[in-house]
């Protein structure tokens, strides 16, 4: 069975901080996907990034990043620079192996940024 | 950009009655998929549909739900006789073929209302 467990269920930070979201999982699989999402007030499902499990390499995009340590079995979401609009619900997710890939997700992290 | 749609956006209806949501997936897409996320609550696998038929449904898609894709782009969702704990956004997801196309596309999503 798979499980994605986020700790941290409510964050607030001031704007212009920085902010670590994080995300542990766990998988019988040897090959897997992890996804981040993020969901605004509006309530749609913004995809945000993928990784699959033989890419370790951190991933940068903008003010997002991403740190993915399979020894660890971690992938967390760092926001530098925080701002109002980065206000949403966080969700990690992960897919198994078969052709179907169902999703499960985290519970989610919500985050405010403060003005 | 191609996207998911999904109709209504939110609708109520009575305890007992049928409801039927509706999704037109990505159309080059051969996977589909229903999520559902109670209110405040993480978002749940359904169903997932592939080749006309469905390929993988959790505990919660008991006697009550139904899918079906009644022609080449939609994909529905019925619910029976819907009950108060029916009560969530459903979240109409599509993927394409393949072994490394492990995104999802979601849609907006349908707020269901059960009084």
């Amino acid at each position: 069975a798979q499980k994605v467990t986020q700790a941290q269920t409510e964050i607030s930070v001031v704007e212009k901080e920085d902010v670590t979201l994080d995300c542990v999982y766990e998988t019988r699989d040897t090959t897997y996907y992890l996804f981040w999402y993020k969901q605004p007030p509006s309530g749609e499902l913004v995809f945000l990034i993928r990784r699959n499990s033989f890419d370790e390499q951190n991933e940068i995009s903008g003010r997002y990043s991403w740190n993915f340590q399979k020894s660890t079995s971690s992938f967390n979401f760092t926001i530098t620079a925080s701002q109002v609009v980065d206000s949403a619900v966080y969700f990690c997710a992960l897919t198994d192996s078969g052709g179907y890939q169902k999703v499960t997700f985290g519970i989610g992290t919500k985050l405010q940024v403060i003005p | 950009e191609p996207e998911v749609t999904q109709t209504p956006s939110h609708q109520v209806t009575q305890m007992g009655q049928e409801v039927i949501l509706r999704c037109v997936p990505i159309s080059n897409h051969l996977y589909f998929y229903w999520y559902r996320q109670i209110l405040g609550q993480k978002v749940e696998f359904l169903v997932s549909f592939y080749n006309n038929e469905i390929s993988e449904k959790s505990e919660i898609f008991d006697d009550q739900f139904s899918v079906e894709r009644p022609d080449g782009s939609n994909f529905t969702l019925k619910i029976r006789s819907t009950k108060l704990e029916d009560s969530a956004m459903y979240f109409c997801a599509s993927r394409a073929m393949g072994p490394d196309t492990g995104e999802l596309f979601f849609g907006e999503g349908s707020r269901l209302t059960v009084l």
